[in-house]
């Protein structure tokens, strides 16, 4: 079983969609959870950083967590073309701790 | 702040022929890493410095893959010999020390 697993889509939504991507984890020790925004061509870029679970809300991004169930959620409201990426969601035990991506899903919003 | 530096952006080599990729990160940034990104996959992490000491390779492929970090600045990666599978994106990435990491454009590798 791989540790961070992920759809892969793609995902083709219209301009103003609410997106839900979607992560589930196998190991219970990992605390930290990041979702990473790759556009194509470029290096990954922290997008959200979570410590255990609960939600964090930024502007049209929001991540949840729910440990109990190895699940981790990062929505888009009023999504736009400029959303369209690749969406890496990654884990780690400790902040010193190396990241593990998951596969990726890839997004396209459509005007 | 200049971001994370790499060069080549592309690169096209033979099977079996060697390839060296380069990495600046941000200044100041003790920490450095190199990943790989197969097409469709996550980035896998391959080695990790401090400064210029390894803390985790252990996904490295020491039979062909090498790589260092000079005066705990630039770092090299070097393939030899190249495997097709070797075909993928080698990004690097540079952190303060249990800090959010900054990761280049990456060098895009074809193994004919």
């Amino acid at each position: 079983q791989k540790e961070v697993e992920q759809d892969p889509g793609p995902l083709s939504v219209p301009e103003g969609a609410i997106v839900s991507l979607n992560c589930t984890y196998s190991n219970s020790a990992f605390q930290y959870f990041m979702w990473y925004r790759q556009y194509s061509r470029k290096g990954p870029e922290l997008l959200m950083y979570t410590y255990s679970s609960g939600n964090k809300e930024d502007g049209r991004f929001t991540a949840q967590v729910d440990k109990s169930s190895k699940y981790i959620s990062l929505f888009i409201r009023d999504s736009q073309p400029s959303d369209s990426a690749t969406y890496l969601c990654a884990i780690m035990k400790t902040s010193y701790d190396k990241v593990i991506f998951g596969p990726g899903t890839s997004l396209s919003v459509i005007p | 702040e200049a971001g994370v530096a790499q060069s080549p952006r592309y690169k096209i080599i033979e099977k079996r022929q060697s390839v060296a990729f380069w990495c600046n990160p941000i200044s100041g940034h003790a920490t450095l890493y190199w990943y790989q990104q197969i097409l469709g996959q996550g980035p896998k992490l391959l080695i990790q410095f401090q400064n210029n000491g390894v803390v985790d390779d252990s996904q490295l492929p020491k039979d062909r893959f090498s790589a260092e970090r000079l005066k705990g600045v630039d770092s090299t990666l070097k393939i030899q010999p190249a495997k097709l599978e070797d075909s993928a994106v080698y990004l690097c990435a540079s952190s303060l020390v249990g800090r959010e990491e900054f990761f280049g454009p990456g060098t895009r590798l074809t193994v004919l």
